[in-house]
């Protein structure tokens, strides 16, 4: 089935870095624009970044511009999430998202199950 | 930036109930719309895209309706399965997601 799981999450110091990865499984991972979204404690949905099916276009929110990179290698089904100098207000938890295709292009039709990451000294 | 903001934050409904949330852009952002559930715990779930259509396997008791700035969520009878969070997102300019609207038991 269509899955998505993430992982590398964990508690990091401020200041500190840290890398996200997410494997696909059961689509066409290499045709597939992916996210990622982060969700604060007890707080709402914030988009974070968002990668083409080949890598080549790239955005992030103005939140972690500069500082969190995402990419992708599409023969290993992963996408990761690069975080470098990480703040107390990175704390949350990241998911990935698979992009969806045609009339439901960019909505956010398959999501990993999240994983947590903590910022604290 | 696109801002969205969703009333209420917090409803109190009952099962059975017809429940609409609201869904309001800082500009026109035509009919690129969604709508996400998401329940404690648990990643969100896409419900309804471009404004209106239903998500496959999203039962037929949802539904939305609106264009520009403007969009509501119905839950036309409310079961207890649809007690959660919901959110809904811009994606005319990047993405965007409204606050969220806790549905909760009376």
């Amino acid at each position: 089935q269509v899955q998505l799981v993430e992982s590398g999450g964990g508690v990091v110091h401020p200041g500190r870095s840290l890398r996200l990865s997410c494997v696909a499984s059961g689509f066409t991972f290499s045709s597939s624009a992916m996210h990622w979204v982060r969700q604060a404690p007890g707080k709402g949905l914030e988009w974070v970044a968002f990668i083409s099916y080949d890598g080549n276009n790239k955005n992030y929110a103005d939140s972690v511009k500069g500082r969190f990179t995402i990419s992708r290698d599409n023969s290993r089904n992963t996408l990761y999430l690069q975080m470098n100098s990480l703040r107390a207000e990175d704390t949350a938890v990241y998911f990935c998202a698979k992009e969806g295709h045609a009339t439901k292009f960019q909505t956010f039709d398959v999501w990993g199950q999240g994983t947590k990451v903590a910022v604290s000294s | 930036d696109i801002q969205m903001t969703q009333s209420p934050s917090t409803l109190y409904a009952s099962v059975g109930d017809r429940l609409t949330i609201t869904c309001r852009a800082s500009q026109s952002i035509n009919n690129w719309l969604a709508w996400y559930q998401q329940k404690p715990g648990k990643a969100p779930k896409l419900l309804i895209y471009k404004a209106s259509s239903l998500e496959g396997g999203v039962p037929s008791r949802f539904s939305g309706s609106g264009s520009g700035t403007e969009f509501t969520l119905t839950i036309s009878s409310l079961l207890p399965d649809d007690f959660a969070t919901y959110y809904c997102q811009q994606y005319n300019f990047y993405w965007t997601f409204g606050q969220g609207t806790r549905v909760e038991i009376k």
